[in-house]
């Protein structure tokens, strides 16, 4: 079973850009939720997705936006890129319901320049 | 505020010898425990896992403590190995959560040979 996948690996972007993330979970899971991995910050929380609905949400500014599809693959959106941005963007999949273990993808790696 | 906390941000270890990451939290609301290991250059990894009306649970290797009194999560890793080499994550998850996962900074382990 292929596990979660995410695309781009790398991203390089320059402040006031917009850039789109995008996660496909493990095959069968339902949820897929984000997180910011920053050395300063570790891992925080950005929102969670089940059933194309947002579930969870994380206290980040409303730049940082997400979706899910019917198929379960979710996106997330930053416009207005700062600095600060810069981070690795972590998406995990888990079934949803009863069973909370999170599996998380390799994550993309932002720059922003 | 609340918060998962780790005590020691490294630790260096002879090989062969047991490991022992601890983690502290705060919330007595928390109802589920997860340790992650991340490796340089991948997502979180899942080790194992502990609900909050237990006291300890087994892996392959792994033992998990749940201390509820004095609020404090510990990792032990028997016999470790080079390939343990990793920063090591405690999080916690909150009743009704979902997939919001609160995580520890992490603690870097080192093997050496």
């Amino acid at each position: 079973k292929a596990g979660v996948t995410q695309t781009p690996r790398y991203l390089i972007k320059t402040r006031g850009q917009q850039v789109t993330l995008s996660c496909s979970p493990i095959s069968g899971h339902r949820s897929v939720s984000w997180y910011q991995q920053t050395p300063g910050q570790g891992l925080q929380f950005l929102f969670e997705y089940f059933s194309e609905t947002q579930r969870n949400k994380g206290n980040f500014p409303g730049r940082f936006s997400g979706r899910q599809f019917s198929n379960s693959r979710s996106e997330m959106n930053v416009s207005t890129l700062e600095l600060g941005d810069s981070a690795l963007y972590l998406c995990a999949s888990s079934l949803g319901v009863g069973d909370e273990k999170l599996f998380f993808g390799s994550g993309t790696q932002l720059s922003v320049l | 505020g609340e918060s998962v906390g780790l005590h020691l941000p490294t630790l260096s270890v002879q090989e062969g010898d047991n490991s022992i990451i601890n983690c502290a939290y705060s919330n007595s609301a928390s109802d589920y425990f997860i340790w992650y290991k991340q490796e340089s250059g991948k997502g979180p990894q899942f080790i194992i896992d502990i609900r909050s009306n237990m006291d300890k649970r087994q892996g392959q290797r792994v033992t998990v403590l749940l201390n509820k009194t004095v609020k404090h999560l510990s990792l032990q890793i028997a016999a470790t190995q080079p390939g343990d080499s990793a920063v090591y994550f405690c999080a916690e998850k909150r009743k009704n959560q979902g997939g919001k996962l609160i995580f520890g900074q992490g603690t870097e382990l080192s093997v050496k040979p």
